[in-house]
């Protein structure tokens, strides 16, 4: 079956920090792979996306690429603030057909002024 | 654009009370539509999904229920709550050909 993992947390940063939240994959087929955000008390919202090997994804300043060899789809940032302070999920979709998001468990970032 | 309401926001319900949580969507045609469930410990769960009026797939048996009666309108039902029902529920809705799920603002719900 179809997994994800990434790093707990929860992770706090100073503001201008460098943020990196690991994610790695386990798929049966060639997987879409997304990063959601929630802030709290909110829905989740697209963050970035990637389709298929060695894309990168960017939005906000963050950015994630498609590393096929070693199952992985790590978020960084150069430099957080504490508007950034929110739950991360990476995220899975199992080819043409498939309808489920497989999601990691979440890692909630904390940035401190 | 695209939007997706969900209502209402929060709702406190004893249990073995009936439940009926909506979700609408604007803005696009023939939406695939989803249910998923947020609680503490165990992450986000799909419950259903519909590619079409009246046709529901269920994920996980359970004591809740979906429809679809109406192209943009999606609604999670319960007869009777039960504790382990307390969650966030979070709607989303995807093109067909598209795999991106997008999410509505969610729905708290608490079962006394």
């Amino acid at each position: 079956g179809n997994s994800v993992t990434q790093m707990e947390g929860p992770v706090t940063l100073s503001e201008e920090a460098f943020l990196t939240i690991n994610c790695t994959y386990t798929a049966t087929g060639y997987p879409s792979l997304f990063w959601y955000v929630q802030y709290p008390g909110e829905g989740l919202q697209l963050l970035l996306k990637a389709t298929k090997a060695d894309d990168k994804g960017s939005n906000k300043g963050f950015e994630a690429t498609y590393r096929k060899e070693t199952t992985s789809f790590h978020l960084e940032k150069g430099s957080v603030q504490v508007s950034d302070s929110a739950v991360y999920f990476c995220a899975l979709i199992d080819g043409a057909g498939s309808y489920q998001l497989t999601f990691g468990k979440g890692t909630k970032l904390s940035v401190i002024p | 654009s695209q939007t997706i309401h969900q209502w209402p926001a929060t709702l406190v319900q004893p249990v073995g009370s009936p439940l009926s949580l909506e979700c609408t969507v604007e803005g696009t045609s023939n939406p695939n539509l989803y249910w998923y469930r947020q609680a503490a410990g165990r992450g986000l769960q799909l419950l259903f999904y519909s590619v079409g009026i009246g046709q529901i797939s269920s994920e996980v048996p359970q004591n809740l229920s979906a429809s679809r009666p109406q192209d943009r309108q999606f609604i999670l039902s319960s007869k009777k709550l039960l504790l382990s029902d307390s969650g966030f529920y979070l709607c989303a809705h995807g093109g067909g050909n598209t795999d991106t799920q997008y999410f509505g603002p969610g729905t708290r719900l608490t079962v006394l």
